[in-house]
């Protein structure tokens, strides 16, 4: 079975200060891992994910298949980030569909 | 502006009854997963069609099901409705291979009493 554990439902933080969400992940097989994010009054819609290797919107990511996680930081916090943040896993052979998710991590980040 | 729509927006049912909720995927993907996130929660996947065929299906009962169409439109339908199926009910479509990003629709809410 696979799983994903957020396990801060609430995050918050001061501008310019850094943020980590954490996230951990357990999968027999080979994993595919994404963030995704909700703004508020918006549609779910992908951050990052893990074999891209990009950087959104200040964002990175780094897979630790020893540690099954796949924590999402971000040096320098800025208000407009505040949002919901899903991670979310998926078998590879699936190419990023018949995902599971998270609970999910509410970030503040305070003026 | 990523053109997954779904209708209704919201809807209230009573225990017992049958639901039909509708997706139009954004043009040129040929895969639509469906989602149930209940309130707190994450989303968790109930089902993917691609070329009208089911082909995934997560920990969903039967009385859950769906249809997908010539133009990509989709259907989820669940029947026999329990309170618990009070949920937020999100489509994605995607196409097939390629970078295969995932965009969904800004979901159904159900309210079954």
């Amino acid at each position: 079975a696979q799983r994903v554990t957020q396990p801060e439902k609430l995050l918050s933080v001061f501008k310019g200060a850094p943020v980590e969400l954490k996230c951990n992940y357990s999968y027999s097989g080979s994993p595919e891992l994404f963030w995704y994010v909700q703004y508020s009054r918006q549609r779910l819609q992908l951050l990052l994910r893990h074999i891209s290797r990009e950087s959104i919107k200040g964002f990175t990511a780094d897979l630790n298949k020893g540690e099954t996680s796949f924590h999402l930081k971000k040096p320098f916090a800025q208000e407009e980030d505040s949002a919901m943040y899903y991670c979310a896993l998926s078998p590879i052979e699936t190419s990023g569909s018949r995902l599971t998710f998270g609970e999910g991590t509410q970030l503040t980040v305070n003026p | 502006e990523t053109g997954v729509t779904q209708s209704p927006t919201h809807l209230i049912k009573t225990r017992g009854q049958q639901v039909t909720l509708r997706c139009s995927s954004q043009s040129g993907h040929n895969t639509v997963s469906w989602y149930q996130q209940a309130l707190g929660q994450g989303p968790q996947f109930i089902f993917q069609y691609y070329r009208e065929e089911e082909n995934g299906r997560g920990n969903f009962p039967p009385r859950f099901s769906g249809l997908q169409f010539p133009n990509y439109s989709s259907e989820l339908n669940v029947n026999a409705l329990e309170l618990d199926d009070s949920a937020l009910y999100l489509c994605a479509s995607r196409e097939r291979g390629g970078a295969g990003t995932q965009y969904f629709g800004p979901g159904t809410r159900l309210l079954v009493l």
